[in-house]
């Protein structure tokens, strides 16, 4: 089925660091959504955009809807270990179903 | 509870018997979707009802899968004769009446088919 392309793919870094994750599509979306899984659990929305340009933040985690409305990215500053788990990007359509991307497994080390 | 709830956790059947995943919304949600997770991968739709009308079926991978939502809260994932490709994390989630309102996911249904 159709997947949004996320990047990267997985990243190991340090505690304190910041992160960066981004996603794209080659179909326009109105709302661009991330989620956070962790082992054995359903994904739960960390930030939600719905304008084109919009930079939402929600403590550590800052997210923007690119201009075109064909990507966003996710930044999360001075990461710390609970930050450990799998990002996903998605993109809503009209009938207001979810097409998300790969994943981005991140590791902190303390 | 305040979450979506989703039962079994874990189901382990054999190659040919048919599973039933049942799924609990956020109470006073409208929209309900269904989404298969392979190992590794991102959810994929499957399903969508608003109330007790599936108004998108169109991600069930064929017709050994069927979802029902009849009384327009609880739903019921419906997987005939299964295959080993069937095994999967099964995703609930559930919106506020609108469509494109944030969904919130269930913890799913990991089934394991031998």
């Amino acid at each position: 089925g159709q997947q949004l392309n996320q990047s990267p793919q997985s990243m190991f870094i340090q505690e304190g660091e910041d992160v960066s994750m981004n996603c794209t599509s080659s179909s326009i979306f109105n709302t661009w959504l991330w989620y956070k899984q962790e082992p054995g659990e359903g994904p739960v929305l960390l930030i939600a955009l719905y304008k084109a340009g919009e930079l939402t933040s929600n403590g550590r985690l800052t997210a923007q809807f690119g201009i075109t409305r064909k990507d966003s990215f996710l930044n999360i500053s001075a990461s710390i270990p609970s930050d450990v788990g799998i990002y996903f990007c998605a993109g809503q359509s009209s009938t207001g179903k979810l097409i998300f991307g790969q994943g981005t497994t991140l590791q902190v080390k303390p | 509870g305040a979450g979506v709830s989703q039962s079994p956790r874990y189901k382990v059947a054999k190659r040919g018997q048919d599973v039933a995943l049942r799924c609990d919304p956020i109470s006073g949600h409208v929209s309900l979707f269904w989404y298969q997770q392979a190992l590794g991968q991102g959810p994929e739709f499957l399903t969508y009802f608003q109330n007790e009308a599936q108004l998108d079926k169109s991600g069930l991978p064929s017709d050994r899968f069927f979802a029902e939502r009849p009384e327009g809260s609880v739903s019921t994932l419906k997987i005939q004769r299964t295959q080993q490709e069937d095994s999967a994390v099964y995703l609930c989630a559930s919106s506020l009446i609108m469509p494109n309102q944030p969904q919130h996911f269930g913890d799913g249904t990991r089934l394991s088919i031998l």
